[in-house]
């Protein structure tokens, strides 16, 4: 089974302030890693795929890079809806699907 | 636009079995475009993939839970089930129903999700 393992657990930012989230496998996905966000009370809402690939619907100032066992997820300026936790997930070792630990990202 | 609806019981005893429904608007399991999961998410920790069902009827467990689990379509009904059976306490869950793009995700389409207890 992959282990997804992200960092920092709680990721303190102001609004307006860049945020940088990192999720590391411990084998290579290749590119076949998902971000997630979810809000208290929500389900999780698909930010990114395939790494880099933003969903429908997703703002430009989420971007996903990385590829192999390294990931990032960079917010380029927070706004007050993005506080929440987000989750990445590989589909390329499988079963079963794996996803990270979390991190919250609160209001500094 | 697709949406997915989670529908079942909120409290099941110990060693009995968990069931649970997820029905499926605006898009047709039958058209074979994608993968139906069930995930799930114990209070104030993450998520955990249980297993999907393709709308032929395969499917694919997580090898974690695989001797309790059975996943099921009704494609008539445009529904697909889960059941686990001999639950403990450490199944209590949010359990979400969602749509996978391919067969391990990613997940685009959640429901809202359903909170089970198992308590006696």
């Amino acid at each position: 089974e992959i282990v997804m393992t992200q960092s920092p657990a709680t990721l303190s930012v102001s609004p307006g302030e860049r945020a940088t989230l990192s999720c590391r496998a411990s084998q290579s996905v290749s590119s076949n890693l998902a971000w997630y966000q979810q809000k208290p009370g929500q389900a999780p809402r698909l930010l990114i795929y395939g790494a880099s690939t933003r969903a429908t619907g997703i703002p430009a100032r989420f971007s996903g890079s990385g590829s192999g066992t390294e990931f990032t997820l960079t917010i380029s300026s927070l706004q007050s809806e993005d506080f929440a936790v987000y989750y990445c997930q590989q589909y390329n070792n499988w079963p079963p699907v794996t996803f990270g630990g979390g991190t919250k990202v609160e209001i500094k | 636009q697709v949406q997915l609806q989670e529908s079942g019981p909120g409290l099941v005893k110990p060693s009995q079995t968990l069931s649970l429904t997820c029905t499926v608007s605006g898009g047709s399991i039958s058209s074979g475009d994608y993968y139906w999961s069930w995930i799930r998410q114990p209070p104030g920790k993450g998520l955990e993939w249980i297993g999907y069902i393709y709308y032929s009827g395969s499917t694919y467990y997580n090898p974690s839970l695989k001797s309790r689990v059975t996943i099921s379509v009704d494609t008539s009904k445009n529904q697909f089930s889960l059941k686990l059976s001999s639950v403990t306490a450490a199944d209590t869950a949010v359990y979400y129903c969602a749509r996978g793009i391919a067969a391990a995700g990613p997940f685009d389409y959640w429901g809202q999700g359903t909170l089970v207890t198992v308590s006696s």
